[in-house]
């Protein structure tokens, strides 16, 4: 089955600096690679994802690249913000009846 | 739409006891989920369900027992609580074509 692997496991930048977290992922036949944020005391919410039919995808100040040969994925926060400070975790699924794969999660701190 | 409920918020068992963790979701999914998170651990799957009558185990089963009678509901039932049951439970719901996984608020659980 999938297995998901994330890294760094903490994070923490300047406000105002660029932050980037990176995942691999083992199922070549993987095709949704969402990203979701964990605020302190919340729920998991997705915050950007992206398929395999694309390479890079845009958000704002958030971003997600996938490289499909190399089987990894990044998120980019720039201009990171205190409010960006959270846990950050990625996932993966070949879409079927098989459910999403999530890395271990990254603790990104944004000091003021 | 209220989307993905839990109840309770919060629990406190002795060890031995036993209680059903609730999970509904008005969204119409088919799929949803048990996820138990712990520091350090990130969100580890418990078991799933694709649809009403079907579940599997996820990557930590053990101790839990869960049922889908129905596409609303999905409960958590803990037999007879450990101290290393202790955690945040959190269910999650998705529509089979649109993979965004929507997960309720949590309960944390404390098994004494």
């Amino acid at each position: 089955g999938e297995n998901v692997e994330q890294h760094p496991s903490t994070l923490s930048v300047q406000e105002g600096d660029s932050a980037v977290i990176k995942c691999t992922y083992s199922d070549s036949a993987s095709n949704y690679f969402p990203w979701y944020k964990q605020e302190l005391g919340k729920r998991p919410q997705l915050i950007i994802d992206i398929r395999s039919n694309v390479g890079e995808k845009k958000d704002q100040r958030i971003a997600v690249t996938l490289n499909k040969t190399a089987k990894h994925f990044s998120l980019h926060i720039t201009e990171t913000q205190p409010e960006d400070s959270a846990v950050y975790f990625c996932a993966a699924i070949n879409s079927g009846n098989t459910p999403l794969v999530f890395g271990k999660g990254t603790r990104l701190s944004v000091i003021a | 739409n209220a989307g993905v409920t839990q109840t309770p918020k919060f629990h406190i068992l002795k060890t031995g006891q036993s209680m059903t963790l609730q999970c509904a979701q008005d969204m119409n999914h088919g799929y949803l989920s048990w996820y138990r998170q712990d520091p350090g651990m990130g969100l580890r799957r418990i078991h799933y369900s694709v649809a009403a009558g079907i579940t599997d185990k996820g990557e930590v089963p053990d101790g839990y027992n869960v049922s889908r009678s129905n596409t609303e509901d999905f409960p958590l039932r803990l037999e007879s609580a450990a101290p290393s049951q202790t955690s945040v439970y959190f269910c999650a719901s998705n529509d089979r074509t649109y993979n965004e996984q929507f997960f309720g608020p949590g309960t944390r659980l404390t098994v004494l």
